[in-house]
């Protein structure tokens, strides 16, 4: 079954710089959440989508944004980006048509900045 | 106060023991409660859902809520090396989900 992708995998970056990171959710998932993991740390909700619309905001900076296109793939976009942004970051999809039964998360994109 | 409190560990067992992991959570308006498996470096992966208080049942996976007392439970039979994860709780508030830190569960052949 196809399950959620994300992309990159792995990314490094150095202080200041840039980095846009992918999510494409399960096929007629139409609601989409963003998630920061620090080492050791539980996830930390930042954003979710639905319908390409925000839906809910979390603890997202400010230097971070994101959407969600009329495929319902969504991207993260960040900026100025400060060493604490490091972390593994989690896109997960559910629907709210198929009723409420958990997320199904990606496998994440390892953000390092150095 | 977090919305979700989970005892980290690290939780170490025989291979074949019985492993209990245990939640607290806040607001009492919470109404679906889920347990999560996440391997090291790897996306949390859904293991139980449950929306009511009581006992669901999964192959050797039991979920357990209880409203009253505000305590959500996973109890393992039977434990494997392969159940060797970290295992998150979480709360689904209607918006969105909140977990705990996670237990680090070893389960040693």
């Amino acid at each position: 079954a196809a399950g959620v992708i994300q992309s990159p995998r792995h990314l490094i970056k150095e202080k200041r710089e840039t980095a846009t990171l992918k999510c494409y959710p399960i096929p007629r998932h139409d609601t989409v959440y963003w998630y920061q993991q620090g080492p050791g740390q539980d996830p930390q909700f930042l954003i979710s989508f639905y319908e390409k619309m925000q839906s809910d905001k979390g603890s997202i900076p400010d230097r971070f944004s994101a959407q969600q296109f009329s495929d319902y793939h969504s991207e993260l976009n960040m900026s100025s980006l400060e060493l604490g942004d490091s972390a593994l970051y989690f896109c997960a999809s559910d629907s709210s048509r198929l009723g409420r039964k958990g997320y199904t998360f990606g496998s994440g994109t390892r953000l390092t900045v150095v | 106060q977090k919305e979700v409190e989970q005892d980290p560990g690290p939780l170490s067992v025989p291979e074949g023991a019985i492993v209990s992991l245990n939640c607290t959570y806040s607001n009492s308006a919470f109404q679906y409660f889920m347990w999560y498996r996440q391997y090291s470096r790897k996306g949390p992966e859904l293991l139980m859902y449950t929306y009511s208080s009581g006992n669901k049942e999964d192959g050797r996976f039991t979920a357990q809520v209880d409203k009253s007392s505000k305590y959500i439970s996973l109890f393992i039979r039977d434990s494997q090396p392969s159940d060797s994860a970290t295992y998150l709780c979480a709360v689904d508030t209607g918006n969105q989900f909140y977990f705990g830190t996670g237990t680090s569960l070893t389960v040693i052949p």
